[in-house]
């Protein structure tokens, strides 16, 4: 089975501070994407990752910064926490591109 | 941007009885998913239909397609408590490797 792991499921962190989101899958997956969820929102896509060192922005990157140094970790990272960051945070990775996706848990963030 | 929309927004019907929601697109795709929530978990993926397919049938979940009107639509058949969550439909926009969600559709199965 495919897992994909997200370090956290409940994260309090306060504002300013700089906060990393880690997520690890471990089938050898090209892609990765991280989203958060919000009520009313549905998901919304914040970065992915194509390949080792490569990313692209997503939806909404304000605020946000990513690193994938190995294929099978995923970090994103909160520069300077601020209390409209609090929210779901969803992990997702994908074989190769066109097939389907495969979730973490998800790590609720809340920032005070 | 979000390239799904997902009609209704909330659902609630009794067990046994059937649920269809409507997920409705932006740009050309090469597939589109459906994926399943409960509350407070990770997404866990139903079912892919692609874009030459009119149909597609995986037990009780029966997904169409209409590529020209640009909408797909999720049918649970004799509908159960269990399958009580929140139902997205997703595709790559545009035919690039950007995966993208609609806002959902929440099921309430009443027993």
């Amino acid at each position: 089975d495919v897992k994909v792991t997200q370090s956290s499921r409940y994260l309090v962190k306060r504002t300013g501070e700089k906060v990393f989101l880690e997520c690890v899958q471990d089938m050898d997956h090209e892609n990765m994407f991280w989203y958060r969820q919000d009520p009313g929102l549905g998901l919304r896509l914040i970065y992915f990752s194509y390949d080792v060192k490569m990313k692209e922005k997503g939806d909404i990157p304000e605020g946000y910064s990513v690193s994938r140094e190995k294929k099978e970790r995923f970090s994103l990272i909160l520069e300077s926490a601020s209390t409209n960051q609090t929210s779901m945070y969803l992990c997702a990775s994908i074989p190769i591109p066109n097939t389907e996706a495969f979730f973490g848990q998800g790590t609720r963030l809340t920032v005070v | 941007s979000q390239q799904g929309e997902e009609d209704p927004q909330a659902l609630s019907i009794q067990e046994g009885e059937n649920a269809t929601m409507n997920c409705s697109y932006k740009t050309s795709i090469n597939n589109l998913q459906w994926y399943r929530q409960n509350s407070g978990r990770g997404l866990v993926h139903l079912i892919l239909i692609r874009s030459n397919e009119r149909e597609k049938h995986s037990g009780r979940l029966r997904v169409t397609l209409d590529t020209s009107k640009k909408s797909s639509s999720l049918l649970i058949t004799a509908s159960r408590a269990a399958d009580t969550a929140s139902y997205f439909c997703a595709t790559f926009q545009g035919g690039s490797e950007k995966l993208v969600f609609g806002k959902g559709t929440k099921l309430t199965v009443n027993p």
